[in-house]
């Protein structure tokens, strides 16, 4: 039974387009948060949403808002998308903000042609 | 600005032998400190955290070392299997930095048959 699950695995699409990634976790975490994995293999915090409240907004476009319906949920949508989005984008929980461990999904490679 | 370094980008190691991985950090406020570790195409699973009350953390064939003054923190696997293959990523965390976890690059360990 998958702890953090992210879906599609994998995404090609073109530049302008709207896609999302979705995200849910069954731990009961309070915690959830998006990370970027850029070609240089840096993992890089995007978002977080403790409790469905966003409490980390790194320096990222309009473009990319996420979505929390619920506490197990936190979605990604990303508008007009561009060449340097391509990239792995891993959703994580963790039972306290910044504090545990982190549970990673299998990541979404997402490729922008 | 990268607070936590990753300075080799890989290692090579015979089975057996010790693997060391090494991280260092810029802020000293960063009082959490974890290592992750990767397989391709799955998301990094958490290994071993110490808190920075402490200067050492051991969980079986792995040890962590941090040294608070130096702002450096490594990471010991005794005996290297060849099952240890894959990229380690050293995290820390502080309250000051709003609870969120800073990743470094990441160092590719080859363990050798």
């Amino acid at each position: 039974d998958t702890a953090v699950s992210q879906t599609p695995k994998y995404l090609v699409t073109q530049m302008g387009n709207d896609k999302s990634i979705k995200c849910e976790q069954n731990l009961g975490h309070d915690t959830m948060y998006w990370y970027k994995q850029d070609s240089k293999k840096f993992l890089k915090i995007m978002f977080s949403y403790n409790n469905k409240e966003l409490i980390i907004n790194e320096t990222v476009p309009n473009r990319f808002s996420p979505k929390s319906p619920d506490k197990a949920h936190l979605n990604l949508h990303i508008n007009s998308l561009e060449l340097g989005d391509s990239a792995v984008y891993f959703c994580a929980s963790s039972r306290l903000a910044g504090f545990g461990e982190l549970f990673f999904g299998e990541g979404s490679r997402l490729t922008v042609l | 600005d990268q607070q936590v370094k990753q300075n080799s980008p890989s290692l090579s190691v015979q089975e057996g032998r010790i693997s060391i991985l090494n991280c260092d950090y810029t802020n000293s406020m960063f009082d959490y400190f974890l290592w992750y570790k990767k397989y391709p195409a799955e998301g990094p699973t958490f290994l071993i955290s110490i808190s920075s009350i402490k200067d050492k953390n051991e969980d079986g064939r792995f040890t962590v070392f941090l040294n608070k003054s130096a702002k450096h923190l490594s990471l010991h696997i005794v005996p290297s299997q060849p099952g240890d293959s894959a990229v380690y990523f050293c995290a820390a965390s502080a309250q000051n930095t709003g609870n969120q976890f800073y990743f470094g690059t990441g160092t590719s360990l080859t363990v050798i048959p």
